[in-house]
């Protein structure tokens, strides 16, 4: 039973533009929302989180948006740079803290020169 | 941020075999650290949790007789895997928890199993 959801396993954007990369998730019980990078061979690397008591939360060109009643949360980039190009997933959890993560699949992000 | 090792990067081994893998937290102390698993295009599954001086937490469908998992102290985290199989092979990463309760990954270990 795959709790978070990335629909899209890749997309492409065009450097300068906008990337949304999108996750849905099943399980009320989340409360903390974390998106991470990734590169072939390493580890994730945090980006951004949003808490359930937001709606919205931005660090520099990342923006993530949580949308509760729709169970679906988003990742905005702008704008878009080489650099960007990695998996990126969503990872959820049941509170902020020492708790276990549940990821969802990934999307690999491919920015265009 | 904080630096998690893994060593080794990658290893090979023969069926039946076991396999250490170390997680080491470089520059904090992790009171919590977490074993995941990674197939191919597929997600990251936790394994287990384990917090330092106790018996790790292994998630279900996970067995604990196969993953061997030992949390000595604060800075080292130990996955064995006993009697490998082909279908073992893996992408295993670790993470690390600390006082600020924010996960760090480790780079990870490719496990091939022949």
């Amino acid at each position: 039973d795959q709790q978070v959801k990335q629909n899209s396993p890749s997309l492409s954007v065009q450097e300068g533009r906008i990337s949304i990369l999108n996750c849905d998730y099943t399980n009320s019980m989340f409360d903390y929302f974390l998106w991470y990078k990734k590169y072939p061979a390493e580890g994730p690397t945090f980006l951004i989180s949003i808490s359930s008591i937001k709606d919205k939360n931005e660090d520099g060109r990342f923006t993530v948006f949580l949308n509760k009643s729709a169970k679906h949360l988003s990742l905005h980039i702008v704008p878009s740079q080489p650099g960007d190009s990695a998996v990126y997933f969503c990872a959820a959890s049941v509170s902020f803290g020492n708790e276990k993560l549940t990821f969802g699949t990934g999307t690999r992000l491919t920015i265009i020169p | 941020g904080a630096v998690v090792s893994q060593h080794p990067s990658w290893v090979i081994c023969k069926s039946g075999t076991s396999v250490k893998i170390e997680c080491r937290s470089l520059d904090f102390q992790a009171t919590t650290m977490f074993w995941y698993r990674q197939f191919p295009k597929q997600s990251l599954m936790l394994m287990a949790t384990s917090n330092e001086g106790s018996k790790a937490t292994y998630e279900q469908g996970v067995e604990k007789d196969k993953f061997l998992i030992n949390h000595a102290s604060l800075t080292l985290s130990t996955l064995t895997v006993t009697s490998a199989h082909p279908e073992d092979s893996s992408f295993y990463i670790c993470s690390a928890s600390g006082s600020y309760n924010e996960q760090f990954f480790g780079p990870g270990t490719r496990l091939t199993v022949l």
